[in-house]
């Protein structure tokens, strides 16, 4: 039973170099959000999706773009990275509010540093 | 703006110690409080609260939700160094369309020495 998935585990990058961090899940779950952590700082939500084809901005999305083409696969794009972005990633995913309102499962993280 | 704050930031305990966490928030659209235990990885899921009042358990921990006074607690009874973690309390907000946000605290990052 994987759960949620994330690849890379560790990136170092250049300022400017573009990058998409990879998350996928396997437990058909409908919702599915990006995370940053930052030391002192919590989680602070990216972006979440609802369903395919539905995205969301979160509190701190500027410099990430996201889009859901299947249930399974929400990948976080970086566009131009920038030393400001170095942080912990996580994905997370859960069933749809409403419905068997399960908590969000998480995945175990990219550690990306931009230099 | 939705907002989550925890307390205290840090704390250290002996072990047998029993210990309390705070969490008070600020949201629109109040739907739940979760908290969250983080080791070195992904934060894995403690307790959801929905209700006043009602207290929720699982072995040595235990956590109640006031919606009135806008907090929750988390108690830890006879800690173990094993409890030693970051502990992540966030608040879940509808957004619309079945749809919702969790904003988090900082987090509580509680040390357990023997």
């Amino acid at each position: 039973n994987a759960g949620v998935t994330q690849t890379p585990k560790f990136q170092v990058l250049k300022t400017g170099q573009s990058m998409t961090l990879q998350c996928a899940q396997d437990m058909n779950h409908e919702y599915m959000s990006w995370y940053r952590q930052d030391p002192g700082m919590g989680l602070r939500l990216i972006h979440y999706s609802v369903g395919a084809g539905i995205t969301d901005q979160g509190e701190v999305p500027n410099g990430y773009n996201v889009s859901r083409s299947t249930t399974e696969d929400f990948p976080l794009r970086l566009l131009s990275a920038a030393p400001s972005q170095t942080s912990v990633y996580f994905c997370a995913s859960s069933t749809m509010w409403g419905q068997k309102n399960q908590p969000q499962h998480f995945g175990d993280g990219t550690r990306l540093s931009i230099l | 703006e939705d907002k989550v704050v925890q307390s205290p930031l840090s704390l250290v305990v002996h072990e047998g110690d029993t210990v309390t966490l705070n969490c008070s928030y600020e949201v629109t659209n109040f739907r739940s409080l979760l908290w969250y235990k983080q080791e070195k990885k992904a934060p894995t899921f403690l307790f959801m609260l929905t209700s006043s009042g009602i207290e929720k358990k699982s072995g040595r921990l235990s956590s109640i939700l006031d919606k009135k006074e806008l907090f929750s607690i988390l108690n830890i009874t006879a800690t173990q160094t094993g409890d030693s973690a970051i502990y992540l309390c966030a608040a879940s907000s509808f957004s619309g369309a079945g749809s919702y946000q969790l904003t988090f605290g900082k987090g509580t990052k509680l040390s357990v020495i023997p």
